[in-house]
């Protein structure tokens, strides 16, 4: 059973480059979230998707992000333009919505660091 | 989102109990009670979950009020990989089902 996987794990890019993470769900689970986590703060919720179609977007989701699932199974999110601030941990998450308690699985993560 | 209140931080001993408090005075009917940790530089891992009563699985117990106004998760023997921070969560199936994390509670586990 391989677990949600999230690349690449480390990305270190300069001030303006765009970057975009990858991250393919648990097989068969229909519901992918992503999180970004900066030092010493606990995840914060970006959005989430139920099969292929976005249906929340957290505030923190600037325009300059943008987050695709395009046939429903792997995700990328995509940071346009990016600023220091966006130095953080990017995290995926998927879940089997639709039967009781169905558990949110993590990835490892994708670290960020805009110099 | 309901909001959890838990401690900054708690040691323990290596091999002894840790129970970790959790307030949720505004909890909701329809709110489950998640406990997720956090090793370093790792993604969060699901503890156990619970809705009304207490449950209990190979990583810990959780023990809910009788009013679901706070729990305890239950580490019964703490161990050095027992280090991290759990946050307890309470998720809404009627908001998007999403996880929504306050600041958790440092776990140090002294040999």
């Amino acid at each position: 059973d391989t677990g949600v996987s999230q690349n690449p794990r480390h990305k270190i890019t300069k001030r303006g480059q765009n970057v975009t993470f990858r991250c393919d769900p648990i097989s068969e689970h229909n519901r992918l979230y992503w999180y970004r986590q900066t030092l010493g703060q606990g995840p914060e919720f970006l959005t989430y998707f139920q099969n292929e179609a976005q249906l929340e977007k957290s505030r923190l989701l600037s325009d300059r992000f943008s987050a695709e699932r395009p046939k429903g199974s792997f995700s990328t999110l995509e940071i346009q333009r990016t600023e220091q601030g966006d130095s953080a941990m990017y995290l995926c998450a998927s879940s089997l919505e639709g039967i009781s308690g169905n558990t949110i699985y993590f990835g490892e993560g994708s670290w960020l660091t805009v110099v | 989102d309901a909001k959890t209140t838990q401690p900054n931080s708690m040691e323990s001993n290596e091999e002894e109990p840790v129970h970790l408090p959790c307030n949720h005075s505004t909890i909701s009917g329809t709110d489950y009670i998640h406990w997720y940790r956090q090793l370093p530089s790792q993604g969060p891992e699901y503890v156990i979950h619970g809705l009304t009563s207490n449950v209990n699985n190979r990583m810990a117990s959780l023990a809910i009020a009788e009013d679901r106004k706070s729990s305890t998760l239950i580490l019964h023997r703490a161990t050095l990989r027992d280090a991290a921070v759990y946050y307890c969560i309470l998720r809404d199936q009627a908001a998007g089902n999403k996880l929504t994390f306050g600041g958790g509670t440092r776990v140090l586990v002294k040999p």
